[in-house]
This record gives C-alpha cells, sequence and structure tokens, in this order.
C-alpha cells in the first residue's frame, strides 16, 4: 500500500509561535491530489487546502502555508502566529487513481495560551 | 461545497445491539462513503456506496457486520450490527466533490458497553 506518513505525532507550542506540520506520501502514480484537513475537538472533519501534483507553487492563505515538493515527496503545512482555536488533529491525505483516499496518522497541535 | 449532516451524533449503546447511522446530503451525488476512526487513530474507509448497487467493502469490513443502504442520490445509512466494545468509534460519512475533493459530515460518536 502506498503510504501517507506524519511522523510528528504531536507537537505543542506557545501561542504566537508557528507550527510546521510534515507530511510524506509514496505514489507510483503521476497523477494525484493531496490534502491536508483538520480535526479540532469537536470531531467533524475540516477541509483546508487540496494540491494536485502538477501544480508546485506554494500558497498562503492567511495565517497558513503550504510547501509542496514533488522531489521529496513531501507537502508541508505551516501554521503562524499560532493560536490557541489552532488546537486541533491535522491530517495530510493523498488520492490517485481510483478513490482511494489515503490518510496519514495525525500529527495533533496543541496551542497553549 | 455539499452540507453534511449525520444522525445520531452520538450515542451509548449496549453490547450485542445495533445502531443505525444516517447521512444526508444537500445535493445529488454519485458516491457515498463510510469511515471508522478508531479512538487516537487515524481514518479508515469502511465502504463506497452508489446508488442503485451493493456497496464496495473495504478489506476487513463485511456486509453482514456494517450493511449499508443508498436509496437515493441524497442518503445513506450505515447499521453497525451486533456491536462490541470495539466498534466504539467515530463514524464519518463522506461525499466528493465539485473536484476531487472529499468532504466529510460531523461524524455520530459511537461508545459501546
Amino acid at each position: 500500500a502506498q503510504k501517507v506518513t506524519q511522523a510528528q505525532t504531536e507537537i505543542s507550542v506557545v501561542e504566537k509561535e508557528d507550527v510546521t506540520l510534515d507530511c510524506v506520501y509514496e505514489t507510483r502514480d503521476t497523477t494525484y491530489y493531496l490534502f491536508w484537513y483538520k480535526q479540532p475537538p469537536s470531531g467533524e472533519l475540516v477541509f483546508l487546502i487540496r494540491r494536485n501534483s502538477f501544480d508546485e507553487q506554494n500558497e498562503i492563505s492567511g495565517r497558513y502555508s503550504w510547501n509542496f515538493q514533488k522531489s521529496t515527496s513531501s507537502f508541508n503545512f505551516t501554521i503562524t502566529a499560532s493560536q490557541v482555536v489552532d488546537s486541533a488533529v491535522y491530517f495530510c491525505a493523498r488520492k490517485a487513481a481510483g478513490n482511494k483516499l489515503t490518510f496519514g496518522g495525525g500529527t495533533r497541535v496543541l496551542v497553549k495560551p | 461545497s455539499a452540507v453534511i449532516s449525520q444522525k445520531p451524533s452520538r450515542d451509548i449503546c449496549q453490547r450485542g445491539t445495533s445502531l443505525t447511522i444516517q447521512c444526508q446530503v444537500d445535493s445529488q451525488v454519485t458516491m457515498m462513503f463510510w469511515y471508522r476512526q478508531q479512538p487516537g487513530q487515524s481514518l479508515t474507509l469502511i465502504a463506497t456506496a452508489n446508488q442503485g448497487s451493493e456497496a464496495t467493502y473495504e478489506s476487513g469490513f463485511v456486509i453482514d457486520k456494517f450493511p449499508i443502504s443508498r436509496p437515493n442520490l441524497t442518503f445513506s445509512t450505515l447499521t453497525v450490527s451486533n456491536m462490541s466494545p470495539e466498534d466504539s468509534s467515530i463514524y464519518l460519512c463522506s461525499v466528493e466533490g465539485p473536484g476531487p475533493t472529499r468532504y466529510f459530515g460531523p461524524g455520530t460518536r459511537l461508545l459501546v458497553l
């Protein structure tokens, strides 16, 4: 199985610090999509961003930014100036041919006031 | 994106009983997906439900344990049968689109005693 690996299981920071979440994926496909989702304590899974394999342009959206590097099969996510409301579990996921959406193990982010 | 609702939002059930979870989408979708998230774990796909055909189950999941109905293009149910404490999880309904992004319902938190 082609895996998605989030090596960090938990990150704890103090408010206003930056947080970078790592994601490394395996794929034999030339066309695929990468995603980040946020799961706050309430449990719902919130879609944050999608990238396709042909678009390596990095993106900034408010306090969030994403760094996609195809050469290293990585799709990292940074929260700038973290806030308590950013405390959640963040999942990286990959979707290739067919309908299989494969999730990483998740990284729990705890932002302390 | 589609608005997805699930009922019940949470439940506590006795061992050996069954629970049916409902998923309603505010637009017509071809495929609906059911996921399980065991405590502290990532998401695992249970099955894919197409309207008018049998659901397709992933390895490790069987129809007798997790029967699924898909009577129309906006609704699906997942039944967790003959429950044991190991079935305690969050169950999430998901749909795809627009585009390849998968969106998730708010989840059903199930505790089996």
